[in-house]
């Protein structure tokens, strides 16, 4: 596609829930990032993946977070039994080198968790 | 050591005038500094970025410092406009493989017509 698609846009879901936030990135990208974005904070990585190398998880906040990419395209973070904190927008970005220069970031999704 | 430090958190110029943020790193692995432009419901969108063997890069308006000895580096927006009124983040990049970045808590710009 012309650029990254996140979806939802939004998603309101209740505490204790789990949720499944769905990212596909630029063709030909091999890189993929998802970072998350709280309130008046900065960006803060998540996990990242490179072509079929194992991906790098070192930002996963807990272990009821997880990601998958499939098919070296569209990736998948899901976030298991949701937490108010879990609330943020999520952020996830591609690059068409493994060095990641220009990052095109998605629109992300808005989580909410009530 | 591996956070960048950005301010001010928010900003408030005049049409016409001079914006100016700041951000400083420690780790000087960091290797490209980029800066990014984020609008409300947008995700952030590349700006314009440095490498640290230059003092200063222009692209327009926008204008990037950088102080490799004082682990400091500025993004300078001139005749600021309305329109430039975002959310600004820097950024570093670590050259350790996975190349992610590191991101700083953002500047809040507003533009006053």
């Amino acid at each position: 596609g012309a650029g990254v698609s996140q979806s939802p846009s939004n998603k309101v879901t209740e505490k204790g829930k789990d949720v499944e936030l769905r990212c596909d990135p630029i063709s030909g990208h091999t890189a993929l990032y998802w970072y998350r974005q709280s309130l008046g904070q900065g960006l803060e990585f998540l996990i990242y993946f490179q072509g079929n190398s194992a991906p790098d998880k070192s930002g996963l906040p807990s272990d009821r977070f997880s990601a998958e990419r499939t098919g070296g395209s569209v990736s998948t973070l899901t976030i298991q039994r949701t937490q108010q904190e879990d609330s943020a927008v999520y952020l996830c970005a591609s690059s068409s080198a493994g060095r990641g220069y220009g990052y095109t970031f998605g629109s992300g999704t808005r989580l909410t968790v009530v | 050591q591996q956070q960048v430090k950005q301010s001010p958190q928010s900003l408030i110029v005049q049409k016409g005038g001079i914006s100016i943020i700041n951000c400083a790193y420690e780790n000087t692995a960091f290797d490209y500094f980029p800066w990014y432009q984020q609008f409300p419901g947008k995700g952030p969108a590349l700006l314009i970025a440095i490498r640290p063997d230059v003092s200063e890069k222009k692209e327009g308006r926008f204008t990037i410092s950088f102080n490799k000895s004082a682990k400091q580096f500025s993004l300078h927006i001139m005749d600021s406009q309305p329109g430039d009124s975002a959310t600004y983040f820097c950024a570093a990049r670590t050259d350790s493989g996975t190349y992610k970045y590191i991101f700083g808590t953002g500047t809040r710009l507003k533009v006053l017509a």
